[in-house]
């Protein structure tokens, strides 16, 4: 079975600052997606970035990019240039890919870290 | 793109009532949704997922009798708690799954409260 683990409960940022979320993922599977989603205090769920496990570069969304290491199984979310509404839960979350190109399309997440942008 | 509903956001009733929550994906045809619980300060619990025009399959330990779950059509599928006790109050969120990019959009979700 899947297993996502976000390490950090709670993290926090000086506006305008750098900062890095972790998560690593436990699978045999060889083809699978993984996302970061960002829940603000208003509870919706929004979709921050996507990785597609078989490209080796890295994706990348406006001031949010990630650090995938495939091998160690690491999937880490840098925010650059941290603003206030970057305020939120963050939750790394991994889907299994089936062969055919379809998924069971089954998200598992980890237990998220909470974000605090400090002005 | 990719905008999901969910309809009533927030709802309280009687114990022993029926609960329906509506999930509409807006720009897009879903033909899998899903629907998720979330207790507070906690991750995303799956309860189902929806498949258009057949029947829900159910994680282990969520009752299907008590969590009915219809996707009648492409951009909707609905969760009917049936005879809610206080012990069903929680927040429930909709997914739909966007199939060119098989991505996960989530509605703004539903807060029950169950007197």
């Amino acid at each position: 079975a899947q297993t996502v683990t976000q390490s950090q409960p709670e993290m926090s940022v000086q506006e305008a600052e750098t900062v890095t979320l972790s998560c690593t993922y436990d699978t045999s599977e060889n083809n699978y997606y993984l996302f970061w989603y960002k829940q603000p205090p208003s509870r919706q769920m929004i979709l921050v970035i996507r990785q597609e496990a078989y490209k080796q570069q890295n994706a990348t969304e406006n001031r949010f990019s990630v650090n995938f290491q495939k091998a160690a199984k690491s999937f880490s979310l840098k925010i650059s240039d941290s603003q206030l509404g970057d305020t939120a839960m963050y939750f790394c979350a991994f889907m299994k890919r089936q062969n055919y190109g379809g998924s069971q399309g089954n998200l598992i997440f980890g237990k998220g870290t909470k974000l605090s942008v400090k002005p | 793109g990719a905008v999901v509903s969910q309809h009533p956001s927030r709802v309280i009733c009687k114990s022993g009532t029926s609960v329906k929550i509506e999930c509409r994906s807006l720009d897009f045809q879903a033909t899998t949704m899903f629907w998720y619980r979330q207790f507070p300060k906690q991750s995303l619990m799956l309860m189902a997922t929806s498949n258009e025009g057949s029947k829900a399959t159910y994680e282990q330990g969520v009752e299907k009798d008590k969590f009915l779950i219809n996707h009648a059509s492409l951009t909707l599928s609905t969760l009917t708690v049936t005879s809610a006790h206080p012990e069903d109050s929680s927040f429930y969120i909709c997914s739909a799954r966007e199939e060119s990019t098989d991505t996960q959009y989530f509605g703004p979700g539903t807060r029950l409260t169950v007197l």
